[in-house]
């Protein structure tokens, strides 16, 4: 079936350093969207990718998706105590059928730790 | 309601009780999933309701898991005969599920984490 992979699992960096989390799907994939989970929280939607070599950037924060749509990387330049948590990507979770209804299936996260 | 309400939040079981779980959507939203995640994994995906209608239940474990949400808002997903293995943070998400928009964010609840002793 999909599968979803996220490298590394855990990260820990020390305040100011950049971190990159790389997130690889078995198949290719209509768009992707990537969500953080603070500890003790929710996932919180952070940035959908819909074009193949799309790059959006929101302030620190770096978005790719793979020019063959298989892959994606989240990078953070500069990382803040606040940017502590987990960053899962996720694409959509085609049944046998083809039809996804918009659910998704969730790699197994990346856990960021930064140290101040 | 201003987002995604669950409840309870914490919920002790013991083996073979039954269980439920309320999950209250962003008023209006159409589409609303569930799913289960277990400690240091991503969430995985139950099952998928339009309305009333449930439209994908291919990812519930067993048939001891169910769930409805007869008036399409509300949703319960009920666990009879709840063992170990059921022991997990179980999410809920709604999107307005605009006919045309093939994927849009989800919006997640707190969860309620789930220990069956």
């Amino acid at each position: 079936g999909q599968q979803v992979m996220q490298i590394p699992q855990y990260q820990h960096v020390q305040e100011g350093e950049d971190f990159t989390t790389y997130c690889n799907s078995s198949t290719t994939l209509s768009n992707i969207q990537w969500y953080k989970q603070r500890p003790g929280g929710h996932p919180v939607f952070l940035i959908q990718l819909v074009k193949s070599g799309e790059v959006k950037k929101q302030k620190r924060l770096t978005f790719q998706f793979g020019e063959a749509k298989k892959n994606s990387s989240l990078h953070i330049t500069a990382t803040q105590t606040t940017d502590v948590g987990t960053y899962f990507c996720a694409g959509p979770r085609v049944n046998a059928g083809g039809t996804s209804y918009g659910k998704l299936t969730f790699g197994q996260g990346t856990i960021l730790t930064v140290h101040p | 309601g201003a987002g995604v309400s669950q409840s309870p939040r914490y919920k002790v079981a013991k083996r073979g009780q039954d269980v439920a779980l309320r999950c209250d959507p962003i008023s209006g939203h159409v589409s609303l999933f569930w799913y289960q995640q277990a400690l240091g994994q991503g969430p995985e995906f139950l099952t998928y309701f339009q309305n009333e209608a449930q439209l994908d239940k291919s990812g519930l474990p067993s048939d001891r898991f169910f769930a409805e949400r007869p008036e399409g808002s509300v949703s319960t997903l009920k666990i009879q005969r709840t063992q170990q293995e059921d022991s997990a943070v179980y999410l809920c998400a709604s999107n307005p599920g605009r006919l045309g928009v093939s994927n849009q964010p989800q919006h997640f609840g707190d969860g309620t984490r789930l220990s069956i002793l």
